[in-house]
């Protein structure tokens, strides 16, 4: 199975800050990477596809990038919605596996 | 609009069945794959099984292999999870996700998700 490992676990940081969220993945999965945004009480959203799409909906502050092993998630300016743990995801092949999540915090 | 609409949920005893159906709408159920996914209280996404378009080919993991079935029934846009033999560690929140035939695989469409306790 295909282990993905996401750092942080916890992120706090301040409104306006540029934040990055890594995802690594214990073996090539090309760019079969999603991002889901997960607000408290509720079910995850899609974010991010094929590892640097946004999906529609979401804040062009949101940015994905990375392919191979190595994926990242960017907020270029933090917002108080933005409030969330986010998962990675990859697709590449079964069982699809989610990375263990970050929890962003505002200040 | 798009619409997944999780039910069947509840508490039930450690050892016995349960069967939870996603209910969908807004969209042409049968170009998308089905997933569940699961979420213990606090914890992380965890994917249970997908059921693709045509209904052919099931995945499971491997937490949940020989004792889980999904289906669906395109005719009514819903998909169904069979759990049997249920044990503590399979509470949680599961929700049903829908994947595009023609996407990326990612999970565009998810249901808000029913609780499933296992407790006597």
């Amino acid at each position: 199975d295909i282990q993905l490992t996401q750092s942080p676990s916890f992120l706090s940081a301040s409104v306006g800050d540029r934040v990055t969220i890594t995802c690594r993945a214990s073996q090539g999965i090309s760019s079969y990477l999603a991002w889901y945004q997960q607000k408290p009480g509720r079910a995850p959203k899609l974010l991010i596809y094929g590892a640097s799409t946004l999906q529609g909906g979401f804040s062009s502050r949101f940015g994905g990038g990375g392919s191979g092993t190595e994926f990242t998630l960017t907020i270029s300016s933090l917002q108080p919605e933005d409030l969330a743990t986010y998962y990675c995801q990859q697709l590449n092949s079964y069982p699809y596996t989610f990375g263990q999540g970050t929890k962003l915090e505002i200040k | 609009q798009v619409q997944l609409a999780e039910s069947g949920g509840g508490v039930v005893q450690p050892g016995r069945s349960l069967s939870l159906s996603c209910t969908t709408s807004g969209f042409t159920f049968e170009n998308y794959g089905m997933h569940w996914v699961r979420q213990a209280l606090g914890k992380g996404l965890e994917w249970v099984a997908v059921i693709w378009s045509d209904g052919s080919t099931q995945y499971y993991a491997d937490s949940v292999e020989g004792r889980f079935t999904v289906s669906r029934d395109n005719s009514k846009k819903t998909s169904y999870l069979q759990m049997n033999t249920l044990a503590a560690e399979d509470t949680a929140v599961y929700y049903c996700a829908a994947t595009n035939n023609f996407g990326s695989g990612s999970f565009d469409f998810w249901g808000q998700g029913t609780m499933v306790t296992v407790s006597s």
